[in-house]
């Protein structure tokens, strides 16, 4: 059955450093997405993206986080300067058409990234 | 933010019985909600959703029932089994509106811990 991955499984990085994080959406969809769970807190949308472009992003979605789509077949999240607060783990989701009456988000297994 | 809410941190049932989650929300907006199961270190596995046009879908063992205009959901497992202990999330989406200002972007509860005994 097709799945979304994501790699790294675990980062660790000091703050302020630079961190991407990769994903590989299932081949035939066309909607992407990343969500974050800080420990003990809800799951959170941070951003979707279509057609090579964002769709939307929330307010946690500031100018230290960017996505991309660089091939065919990966879709990247950037955080250019990690903070404490971005410890989390980061989920990557896509889905095949984004009518949501009759679609669902698929949800790789998550990177936990800890910025020390 | 608390447009999804789910009450019940945890919830403990006997192997055989039904297990019972629900879920509340308060943004009229939502047309489709889902039901996720995560295990710890994983991420969430869909499970069951349904579109605000019905009331009710059911896939094998699960069962969620939708009731729009008391804005709850609830989700059944029959019978429960001891595979089934995991967190359960309830999640909800505007879906893609006319106004082009929401695009199928999930809200999820808190969760629920289900454990089910032997």
């Amino acid at each position: 059955e097709p799945e979304v991955t994501q790699t790294p499984s675990h980062q660790v990085t000091q703050m302020g450093q630079e961190v991407i994080l990769r994903c590989v959406p299932i081949s035939n969809h066309l909607y992407f997405y990343w969500y974050r769970q800080i420990l003990g807190q809800k799951v959170e949308f941070l951003v979707s993206f279509y057609n090579n472009e964002i769709s939307e992003k929330s307010e946690i979605f500031d100018d230290q986080f960017s996505v991309e789509r660089p091939d065919g077949s990966n879709f990247t999240l950037k955080i250019r300067s990690t903070k404490l607060e971005d410890s989390a783990m980061y989920f990557c989701a896509s889905s095949e058409a984004m009518m949501a009456t009759t679609d669902t988000q698929y949800f790789g297994p998550g990177t936990r990234l800890t910025v020390l | 933010d608390q447009q999804v809410k789910q009450n019940s941190p945890s919830l403990s049932v006997q192997e055989g019985r039904i297990s019972i989650l629900n879920c509340d929300y308060t943004n009229s907006m939502f047309d489709y909600f889902l039901w996720y199961k995560k295990y710890p270190a994983e991420g969430p596995t869909f499970l069951i959703s349904i579109s605000s046009i019905k009331d009710k879908n059911e896939d094998g063992r699960f069962t969620v029932f939708l009731n729009k205009s008391a804005k709850h959901l609830s989700l059944h497992i029959v019978p429960s089994q001891p595979g089934d202990s995991a967190v359960y999330f309830c999640a909800a989406s505007e879906g893609v509106n006319a106004g082009g200002t929401s695009y199928g972007k999930l809200t999820f509860g808190q969760g629920t811990i289900l454990t089910v005994h032997p």
